[in-house]
């Protein structure tokens, strides 16, 4: 089966650092991909992950460890707009299997 | 370089009618990707289309199917609604070449159904 886990919901403080984390189970594994969605807008692309280790850009760090099955995304200096779901999402086989996202809210 | 369109934004159905909705790619991405977004189920896939093939299922019944045409546009419909179909559902293009495979999202359509 496929099977995809992150936290419901998650809290902060702005100017924070923050982590969320994302196992998976799935049948294959072609990438790994994180996105944020804020409420009532579509889902845009954070960072995409293949091999291990750590995918930096800016703000925001993404890891992987393909034989633990387990990601993270790493959010730095939070800020206000950094309120959103966050989807880790696997690519396997052609079609990406998206995790129920983690609502993650940042209260100054 | 114009982003993801889908048309209708918003639609209301009553049970039992039938919908299509509407998706234009970004100009170039020849994969389409469908996925339906519940707030207790999260973004889930449809199906995925290439090249007017398509290329990959979800599990859903039958009576949500989709069309790819020639400009890669793509249409997803769905028979007999039930309450259960209301929905966002968001539609992703991608260039999908094994190297580049972020998909951008359109804004999505929201159905109701009554």
């Amino acid at each position: 089966g496929q099977n995809i886990d992150q936290p419901t919901e998650m809290t902060a403080t702005e100017g924070a650092i923050v982590q969320i984390n994302c196992t998976y189970q799935t049948s294959g594994f072609n990438g790994l991909f994180w996105y944020q969605q804020h409420a009532g807008e579509a889902p845009t692309f954070l960072s995409y992950n293949v091999l291990d280790g750590l995918e930096e850009k800016g703000r925001f760090s993404s890891f992987l460890s393909r034989s633990k099955g387990y990601s993270y995304l790493l959010l730095k200096e939070l800020q206000m707009k950094d309120s959103a779901s966050y989807l880790c999402a696997v690519y396997n086989t052609d079609k990406l299997i998206f995790g129920t996202g983690t609502r993650l809210q940042v209260f100054p | 370089k114009a982003g993801v369109t889908q048309t209708p934004r918003y639609l209301i159905k009553t049970r039992g009618q039938q919908v299509t909705l509407s998706c234009s790619p970004i100009s170039g991405h020849r994969s389409v990707s469908w996925y339906q977004q519940t707030p207790g189920q999260g973004l889930q896939f449809l199906f995925e289309y290439f090249s007017e093939t398509q290329r990959n299922k979800g599990n859903f019944p039958g009576r949500f199917s989709g069309r790819q045409f020639s400009n890669s546009r793509s249409e997803m419909n769905v028979s007999t609604l039930e309450l259960g179909d209301s929905a966002l559902y968001l539609c992703a293009s991608s260039t999908w070449t094994g190297l580049d495979n972020e998909q951008f999202f359109g804004p999505g359509t929201r159905l109701t159904v009554l």
